[in-house]
């Protein structure tokens, strides 16, 4: 299995300031088609998970250009350049480089 | 806008089935283009990929689980299936299911809001 480890477990942030988490993997998640398969998720107190990135720094639909993604090999980051009050919550990287999805353990953002 | 709805039983007893169904709305779960996930979340832990089904009716599982686990298609009815059986309190979790594409990888980019499941006699 692929094990993804995030870090810092809590990041106090404030608003308007930029903010940034890191996840790395056990392994490379590169493919042969020269993509990442790196994602990032934000899980909003009380909702289902969020894609933000996939692709490791591909945006979701819809998601504000203030969410960026980038890293190479086995070192991912997700960088917030200016927070929001609505970007509280906990963030999660994915691997999907194996047919076992696995998640990192989680950054709590909060404010 | 396709979205997903989780739905089963709250409560579970312990060595029995646990059983939810994720209605897919606004969108053809038969279309052959998109996996179809379940994922767990035990309260106030991280996430667990459980295993995903594709249109054809082929299934890969969460070799952790394996052993417990179906996932199945109703067409009829646009949903598809998680039965977990032999439960214990340690499956006691948010359910979601999740959609990603098959021939060209997005990540997880529909999820249900989730359904509570409690293992407990």
């Amino acid at each position: 299995d692929i094990v993804l480890t995030q870090s810092p477990l809590s990041l106090p942030v404030t608003p308007g300031e930029p903010a940034s988490i890191s996840c790395r993997s056990s392994q490379s998640l590169l493919h042969s088609n020269g993509y990442y398969y790196l994602d990032w998720y934000l899980q909003r107190p009380g909702q289902s998970p969020q894609l933000l990135i996939y692709l490791g720094s591909k945006r979701a639909s819809g998601v504000p250009d203030r969410f960026s993604g980038s890293g190479s090999g086995t070192d991912f980051t997700l960088e917030i350049s200016r927070v929001e009050a609505e970007d509280v919550g906990i963030y999660y990287c994915m691997q999907g480089f194996q047919t076992l999805l696995t998640f990192g353990g989680g950054t709590r953002v909060e404010i | 806008q396709v979205q997903l709805q989780e739905s089963g039983p709250g409560l579970v007893k312990p060595s029995q089935t646990l059983s939810l169904t994720c209605s897919v709305s606004g969108g053809s779960i038969n279309n052959g283009t998109f996996y179809w996930s379940w994922i767990r979340q035990p309260a106030g832990k991280g996430l667990e990929w459980i295993g995903r089904i594709f249109a054809s009716g082929s299934t890969n599982y969460n070799p952790s689980l394996k052993s417990r686990v179906t996932i199945s298609l109703d067409t009829s009815k646009n949903q598809f299936s998680l039965n977990l059986r032999s439960v214990t309190a340690a499956d006691t979790a948010v359910f979601y299911c999740a959609r990603t594409n098959y021939y060209y990888y997005s990540g997880l980019h529909v999820w249900g809001q989730g359904t509570t499941v409690t293992v407990s006699s």
